[in-house]
């Protein structure tokens, strides 16, 4: 069965530069998260989409920004990037009423690195 | 206090015995409750759904959800030790667009 796929799977990067991560959801999903996850800790919201709005905003910093497409892939744009910015991105996908009662499917991750 | 708050780990079990994870919510508006396991550099995989009070079990898991205390929990019997990952709490407000996460438990199964 399709999955999430994100790419790139690895993406370095210095302090000050821009970087853009992708997300294909599952076919005939409609919602699409976007998680940061540092070393050790939980993923923590940034932003999600439902039908190609915004549906639901969390602790994403103002230099990041994310649109849905109108095929339902997603870009999250992170720019001016920190140090503090290194950690592995997660997009997931769900069908159905925004998500309030459907699981979560992950891709497999970016991993971006600011050096 | 966090939104939704696991049993601190790590937690360490024996190969065939039973593993308990715990898991509390503040919000008494949330619907929906999921447990992930995360193997180290991996992406969460969706464990168990729950979303009424009682039990629900699938294969070795059963979910417990108890609403009136808040609270959430996921048996694992005879462990294995492919087991051994980490288990996280996910619980979603009704017509919320995100799901929120506890900590996670780490749990190692010895043989």
């Amino acid at each position: 069965a399709a999955g999430v796929i994100q790419s790139p799977r690895h993406l370095i990067k210095e302090k000050r530069e821009t970087a853009t991560l992708k997300c294909y959801p599952i076919p005939r999903h409609d919602t699409v998260y976007w998680y940061q996850q540092g070393p050790g800790q939980d993923p923590q919201f940034l932003i999600s989409f439902y039908e190609k709005m915004q549906s639901d905003k969390g602790s994403i910093p103002d230099r990041f920004s994310a649109q849905q497409f109108s095929d339902y892939h997603s870009e999250l744009n992170m720019s001016s990037l920190e140090l503090g910015d290194s950690a592995l991105y997660f997009c997931a996908s769900s069908f159905g009423t925004g998500g309030s009662s459907s699981p979560l499917h992950f891709g497999n991750g970016t991993r971006l690195t600011v050096t | 206090q966090k939104e939704v708050e696991q049993n601190s780990g790590p937690l360490s079990v024996p190969e065939g015995a039973i593993a308990s994870l715990n898991c509390t919510y503040s919000d008494r508006g949330s619907q929906s409750f999921f447990w992930y396991r995360q193997y180290s550099g991996k992406s969460p995989e969706l464990i168990m759904s729950i979303y009424s009070n009682g039990d629900k079990e699938d294969g070795r898991f059963t979910a417990q959800l108890n609403k009136a205390s808040q609270y959430v929990s996921l048996l694992i019997r005879d462990s294995q030790p492919s087991d051994s990952a980490t288990y996280l709490c996910a619980v979603n407000r009704a017509n919320a667009g995100k799901s929120t996460f506890g900590d996670g438990t780490t749990l190692t199964v010895k043989p």
